[in-house]
C-alpha cells in the first residue's frame, strides 16, 4: 500500500521554465509534507517543507502548494536551472510518530 | 548548521561478515535518528527509528536480529548489519532530527555490497 504517491517518474524541462513535480497522499493524518532533492549515491537534501494548515509556502525559486481536500501537493521551480536535475522526493509525516513515508520519486532533468 | 555523516562510505565485505555503519550529528543533538535503505531506482524505505537511550522501533519487516541499531549518545547511531549476505547489499542512509522539529537531516549514505 503505497500511501505517498509520485504519478511521473520523470520530467524534463527546458532551462528557464517551470518545473512542475506531483506528489498524492492517501493518509489523512499526515499533517506535514516535505521535498527533498536527491543526487545518485548521496542523501537527501531538504528543499522546502509545509505544514497542513497551509496551502502555499514560499522560498526562493520553490513553493509548494497543498491542496488538503485532494490529497495533493505540488512542487514549483520557476526558472528552472541546470543544476536542479536530480530525483525529486516528496514526503508525508505527522506529528505523532515523525517517521516519514517517501513518495517514489521523480526523476528531473532540466535541459541548457 | 544540521550536518549529519555517516561513515564508511562505501564497504564491501564477505557473506556471513558483520558490518557496522556509524551515524554522526556533527552540530546539533539528536533525539531521534532514522535508518533508511533504498534500492536501486526505488524509493527510500524506512528500517528502524531509534530514540537516545532507548530500543529502536523496526519497521514491519525488518528483522532486528539482523539489523542491529544502537543510539548510545545524542550524536551517535549504529547499524550493524549481522551475517550479511549479498541480498542485503543496498544503500543505507540514516537521518536525524532533534527536539520538535518535523525536518529530517540526512546522512550522505553508505554503499554496502556482500559477495
Amino acid at each position: 500500500d503505497q500511501q505517498v504517491k509520485q504519478n511521473s517518474p520523470s520530467l524534463s524541462v527546458q532551462e528557464g521554465r517551470i518545473s512542475i513535480l506531483n506528489c498524492d497522499y492517501t493518509n489523512s493524518m499526515f499533517d506535514y509534507f516535505l521535498w527533498y532533492k536527491k543526487y545518485p549515491a548521496e542523501g537527501p537534501t531538504f528543499l522546502i517543507s509545509i505544514s497542513s494548515i497551509k496551502d502555499k509556502n514560499e522560498d526562493g525559486r520553490f513553493t509548494v502548494f497543498l491542496n488538503k481536500s485532494a490529497k495533493h501537493l505540488s512542487l514549483h521551480i520557476v526558472p528552472s536551472q541546470p543544476g536542479d536535475s536530480a530525483v525529486y522526493f516528496c514526503a508525508a509525516t505527522n506529528s505523532g510518530t515523525y517517521k516519514y513515508i517517501f513518495g517514489t520519486g521523480t526523476r528531473l532533468k532540466v535541459l541548457a | 548548521g544540521a550536518v549529519v555523516s555517516q561513515h564508511p562510505s562505501r564497504v564491501i565485505c564477505k557473506s556471513g561478515t558483520s558490518v557496522k555503519i556509524e551515524c554522526r550529528s556533527l552540530d546539533f543533538q539528536a533525539t531521534t535518528m532514522f535508518w533508511y535503505r533504498q534500492f536501486p531506482k526505488k524509493s527510500l524505505m524506512l528500517m528502524a527509528t531509534s530514540n537516545e537511550g532507548s530500543k529502536a522501533t523496526y519497521e514491519q519487516g525488518v528483522e532486528k536480529d539482523k539489523f542491529l541499531i544502537n543510539h548510545a549518545s545524542l550524536t551517535l547511531s549504529t547499524l550493524t548489519v549481522t551475517s550479511a549476505h549479498p541480498e542485503d547489499s543496498s544503500f543505507y542512509i540514516c537521518s536525524a532530527r532533534s527536539g520538535r522539529a518535523y525536518e529530517q537531516y540526512f546522512g550522505p549514505g553508505t554503499r554496502l555490497t556482500v559477495t
